[in-house]
């Protein structure tokens, strides 16, 4: 099975509905992000967390919210879609063990389209 | 923006060595070198990372000149599988874990051709 699971994998939506992207990590991994990725582009960093009570914003924070609802649950809201937040999202994890390689764990991504 | 520059796309023939190279000339001396690839649409996948000496391990190689201003990712053999989109980052560690902050830039498309 996955180390990182997102659902769902695909989505389509309207202009103005509320919208909750899950992601789930069985890694044990204290820190979680999300990101989104737009055609030809990089990713860019939406929120992070370090652990349950520790919630911090990312580059592109604006329209989005997030929750962590456990060590292992990390959940990204989009509260009114709007179409320019159609785009490729993905969820992360990495480990904070003291001498860790500190490499990000990546799910298989949720395609979003907003119409 | 991003902390690197790297070229945006390479023809690699397969079983050939690809180098990528990569330009971070305002690296922070706590920063380490990251290099993750992107096959199509998929998540990244974590290849290699280093601070200034040269790794190596199962995937790549990285080169990073002595005053760690740009560093080269070596795929030995490159095989059709690995034709993806290849990014350098630099990252801060702290305790092991990457702090967040990962820029991934457009990266380099590599096109390996039979």
């Amino acid at each position: 099975d996955a180390d990182v699971t997102q659902t769902p994998r695909n989505r389509i939506t309207k202009t103005g509905k509320r919208i909750m992207l899950e992601c789930s990590q069985t890694k044990g991994h204290d820190r979680m992000y999300w990101y989104r990725q737009d055609p030809g582009l990089g990713l860019r960093l939406i929120y992070y967390s370090f652990d349950v009570k520790d919630i911090n914003k990312g580059e592109i924070s604006d329209g989005y919210s997030v929750s962590r609802q456990a060590q292992a649950k990390f959940s990204l809201s989009l509260e009114s879609a709007i179409p320019n937040q159609t785009a490729l999202y993905f969820c992360a994890t990495s480990d904070l063990q003291f001498g860790g390689r500190g490499e990000q764990f990546f799910g298989p991504g949720t395609r979003l389209t907003v119409l | 923006d991003a902390k690197t520059t790297q070229p945006p796309s390479m023809d690699c023939a397969e079983g050939r060595a690809a180098n990528l190279p990569c330009n971070h000339s305002t690296i922070s001396g706590n920063e380490y070198v990251y290099w993750y690839r992107q096959i199509h649409s998929q998540g990244p996948q974590y290849i290699i990372h280093g601070l200034k000496n040269n790794e190596t391990n199962e995937m790549a190689s990285l080169i990073i000149t002595e005053d760690r201003k740009s560093s080269t990712l070596i795929l030995p053999h490159a095989t059709l599988r690995d034709t993806a989109v290849y990014y350098c980052i630099v990252d801060a560690l702290n305790y092991g874990g990457s702090q967040g902050n990962l820029i991934f830039g457009k990266g380099t498309k590599l096109s390996v051709k039979p």
